[in-house]
């Protein structure tokens, strides 16, 4: 069945240092999405991306959706305490228009 | 509702008893999805309504979930002879149709002693 994996499944870094997550699907994707979940909290939405090789950013976050359309990836310059938790990245049952596949998520520590 | 509301936000049961699971969308978002998170893992998929009929039911792991919404907007997970395998964290996201993004509520966390 249609699989979305994630590397790494945990990142630790020093504040002021790059991240980056990496989202492969076994399927092509009509969108990507990103959600961001706190230690203790619930996802919440970051973005989606729809086109072939888009590229979008929010402040230090910078996403990317691949060329084939079947890979994603999170770099964040920087890293703050703020960015602390897990990043999970999201696609389309095989592009239906309803549930979402999620990835396993990538848990970013970052030490002050 | 400004946001997503799950009831209740904890709930410890006895393995066996019978558990109802209460969420209430965003006022006018058509799509409802139940989904259920274990400790380090991505949500997963149990179920999804488009307005009051279940679109997609295939991630209910087997015929002891069960989930309704009569009228289009709250929606009932109900797990009965619950197992401690049930175990886990429940969350009920809704979204517009045709817009970007789940919005998540804050979940049930579920214990079965």
């Amino acid at each position: 069945g249609q699989q979305v994996m994630q590397i790494p499944q945990y990142q630790h870094v020093q504040e002021g240092e790059d991240f980056t997550t990496y989202c492969n699907s076994s399927t092509t994707l009509s969108n990507i999405q990103w959600y961001k979940q706190r230690p203790g909290g619930h996802p919440v939405f970051l973005i989606q991306l729809v086109k072939s090789g888009e590229v979008k950013k929010q402040k230090r976050l910078t996403f990317q959706f691949g060329e084939a359309k079947k890979n994603s990836s999170l770099h964040i310059t920087a890293t703050q305490t703020t960015d602390v938790g897990t990043y999970f990245c999201a696609g389309p049952y095989y592009n239906q228009g309803g549930k979402l596949i999620f990835g396993q998520g990538t848990e970013l520590s970052v030490k002050p | 509702g400004a946001g997503v509301s799950q009831t209740p936000s904890n709930k410890v049961t006895e393995k066996g008893k019978y558990v109802e699971l209460r969420c209430d969308p965003i006022s006018g978002h058509t799509a409802l999805y139940w989904y259920r998170q274990s400790l380090g893992q991505g949500p997963e998929f149990l179920i999804y309504f488009q307005g009051t009929g279940a679109a997609d039911d295939s991630g209910l792991p087997n015929d002891r979930f069960f989930a309704v919404r009569p009228e289009g907007s709250v929606s009932t997970l109900k797990i009965q002879r619950t197992e401690r395998g049930d175990s886990a964290v429940y969350l009920c996201a809704s979204r517009q149709t045709g817009g970007e993004g789940y919005t998540f509520g804050s979940g049930t966390r579920l214990t079965v002693v």
